[in-house]
């Protein structure tokens, strides 16, 4: 199985609520950052929790990090249309010089207005 | 906000022929990569660029590839002879330092033909 898997693979919504995503990985990690794209589109760099992080939150964003499961959450409150989107986690990995982003298959994400 | 840049948006060549992929990081991030997404795949990483050499490379990053760095702003993913499988869009990012986000460009649609 792989780093940065993201369940579920799909979620449908209706505007207005909360919409939560479910990331879990296997190797140890420096940070972990969830990006969103739309269709066709580039990856919008959403937010990075850090290792010796638990909690963070942005705007309508809230990422946990359990590093004890290899896991975490991205949860979008009080969703929009225009959320609409592949959301995606990419673990940050570096040890002896190496690093990479490892992402995920994707959570797709459709709000219903 | 600073931005990544990719050019073109869309490449479309002839199976064989050799590629250049330009792409401008943001000009005061130190590492800079290239990943790619082949449609409705995972988005892959290929190389990291950093203090002017590759710092780490994916096993797709084969012979046919390269980068370079060639005048201090313009980062290159170069694809001498183009396969059919190499169809993907690529995508260009940078980051400052370690442990930070990196910012995406929106990426370049390659077809090969």
């Amino acid at each position: 199985s792989q780093q940065g898997e993201e369940d579920p693979q799909a979620l449908s919504i209706q505007e207005g609520e909360n919409a939560t995503m479910n990331c879990s990985y296997k190797t140890s990690i420096n940070n972990l950052q969830w990006y969103r794209q739309n269709s066709g589109r580039g990856l919008v760099h959403l937010i990075l929790i850090r290792s010796n992080e638990r909690e963070k939150h942005s705007g309508r964003l809230r990422v946990t990090l359990d590093t004890s499961k290899k896991s975490s959450s991205l949860l979008i409150t009080a969703s929009r249309a225009a959320d609409t989107a592949s959301y995606f986690c990419a673990t940050d990995t570096w040890d002896t010089g190496r690093r990479a982003l490892t992402f995920g298959s994707g959570t797709r994400l459709q709000v219903q207005p | 906000e600073p931005e990544v840049t990719q050019t073109p948006s869309h490449q479309v060549t002839q199976m064989g022929q050799e590629v250049i992929l330009r792409c401008v990081p943001i000009s005061n991030h130190l590492y800079f990569y290239w990943y790619r997404q082949i449609l409705g795949q995972k988005v892959e990483f290929l190389v990291s660029f950093y203090n002017n050499e590759i710092s780490e490379k994916s096993e797709i990053f084969d012979d046919q590839f390269s980068v370079e760095r060639p005048d201090g702003s313009n980062f290159t993913l170069k694809i001498r002879s183009t396969k059919l499988e190499d169809s993907a869009m690529y995508f260009c990012a940078s980051s400052e330092l370690v442990n930070y986000g990196y910012t995406f460009g929106s990426g370049t649609r390659l077809t090969v033909v």
